[in-house]
């Protein structure tokens, strides 16, 4: 039950684009579909942003899209706001009833 | 609207207990599968353990497993952890999360855990 792994910070300007990578192995990320994003403002509630690695719950921007390619995953913000400054998190199942997450990718808005 | 809210936190002593609560509301809380999602401060997200929609089928992290125990009541709509033989490093937050689809899909606002003499 290892963590998986993410960038600690990321970055860009209004307007850009930006991508978060969450790194696994063949047991989580790899081995099943089940990959979700979740945003967390400071001092809030995670919010699920994606699941089942390319899916966005209703009202979620379609600035953000998810993918996954092998052990990998992503998560890219596209159009950049200033409200999209937070924390990300991946998570994906890895079998048995268990899920993992990721250690967090704090995102700046230059 | 799902509302989740999760109460007692709070100190405790090293080798000490505590059970944490879930209180659900608007929505049928006995057709979801429910998890405990720890943050401690300024630390990521940590997922501890998980609870199947009838109560049947439980699951935990490693790093908890033996020491803490989650159950539910679906007659009081109502997640439980309870944690025994606590150490410091389970200082937290603790989220309580409807699970649906393989993905936490709401919230609560957490209760503040912390272990210490």
């Amino acid at each position: 039950q290892s963590a998986l792994t993410q960038p600690p910070s990321a970055s860009g300007s209004p307007g850009q684009s930006v991508t978060i990578s969450c790194t696994g192995t063949s047991s989580d990320i790899g081995g099943y579909n089940y990959v979700s994003w979740y945003q967390q403002h400071p001092g809030k509630a995670p919010k699920v942003m994606i699941f089942e690695v390319t899916t966005r719950p209703s009202g979620v921007p379609h600035r953000f899209s998810g993918s996954k390619s092998g052990n990998t995953a992503s998560l890219t913000v596209s159009g950049l706001q200033a409200e999209d400054e937070a924390d990300y998190y991946c998570s994906s199942y890895a079998g048995s009833n268990i899920w993992v997450f990721g250690g967090g990718t704090k995102l700046t808005v230059l | 609207e799902v509302q989740l809210l999760e109460s007692g936190g709070g100190l405790v002593q090293p080798g000490g207990s505590l059970r944490l609560s879930c209180a659900a509301s608007g929505f049928t809380f006995s057709n979801y599968a429910m998890s405990w999602v720890r943050q401690a401060p300024g630390k990521g997200l940590e997922w501890i353990s998980g609870i199947g929609d009838s109560g049947a089928v439980t699951s935990s992290a490693d790093s908890v497993k033996g020491r803490f125990t989650i159950s539910r009541d679906n007659s009081k709509n109502t997640l439980y952890l309870q944690m025994n033989s606590l150490r410091a490093e389970d200082t937290a937050v603790y989220y309580c999360a409807t699970r649906w689809s393989y993905c936490f899909n709401s919230w609560g606002q957490g209760t503040l855990v912390t272990v210490s003499s």
